[in-house]
């Protein structure tokens, strides 16, 4: 399995808090992704990055931002979490992007109450 | 259209019975496929790609039909353990970082 930690696995939080999600990869991959997973839409690119520093926008960014100062962390930053932010939230990983697979990571569960 | 198009299912089936499911795609410039199985609250987990004609590893053989624009997954013998979502996946197209998600197809073999 590719070697990457999403954290924290769970989290409930309150309406209105910052909340940050962690992925972490040892896989030395350029590309990271974050997508949230919500029943009946799938899988949705909320930002990627190509590289250190190097971000962009997915179709589901508001709400939502992201920091890369190294290849191996990805963080994902709800500024002020609010109930549709409940959902999913994967991490995932590709070596070269374009037609290369990408691996994820195990999840993270958040429920803004 | 929709760029990746998928039968949610369930599509329930017997041990030991063959499947397949179809995905279809929009983007004729697309060149490359993936197959991922996700489980219950897991994460998708990379099952197959597909670069060419088609690719096979086991009971399982994906196809791809780029003149009607889909592709199929073919799981022969089933067992209880394939019960799981299949998830197609159009990878980025030049110029582009996106890769396309279907929804996924649901399958339960019964026992």
């Amino acid at each position: 399995d590719a070697g990457i930690t999403q954290s924290p696995r769970h989290k409930v939080t309150e309406t209105g808090t910052p909340v940050t999600l962690r992925c972490h990869q040892t896989e030395n991959h350029r590309y990271m992704y974050w997508y949230r997973q919500d029943p009946g839409h799938g899988l949705r690119l909320i930002h990627y990055s190509y590289g250190v520093k190097d971000t962009d926008k997915g179709e589901v960014s508001d709400g939502y931002s992201v920091s890369r100062s190294k290849t191996e962390d990805f963080l994902l930053t709800l500024e002020s979490a609010t109930s549709s932010q409940t959902s999913v939230y994967f991490c995932a990983i590709s070596e070269r992007g374009g037609r290369n697979e990408q691996f994820f990571g195990p999840g993270t569960r958040l429920t803004v109450l | 259209r929709k760029e990746v198009e998928q039968d949610p299912g369930p599509f329930n089936v017997p041990e030991g019975a063959t499947v397949a499911f179809n995905c279809t795609y929009s983007n004729s410039a697309s060149q490359s496929f993936f197959w991922y199985r996700q489980d219950c609250r897991k994460e998708p987990k990379l099952l197959m790609s597909v670069y060419s004609s088609g690719n096979e590893d086991g009971r399982f053989t994906a196809q791809l039909n780029r003149a009607s624009q889909y592709i199929s997954l073919l799981i022969r013998d089933s067992k209880l353990s394939d019960s799981a979502t299949y998830l197609c996946v159009v990878p980025p197209t030049s110029g582009t970082y996106k890769y396309i998600f279907g929804t996924g197809t649901r399958l339960k073999v019964l026992a």
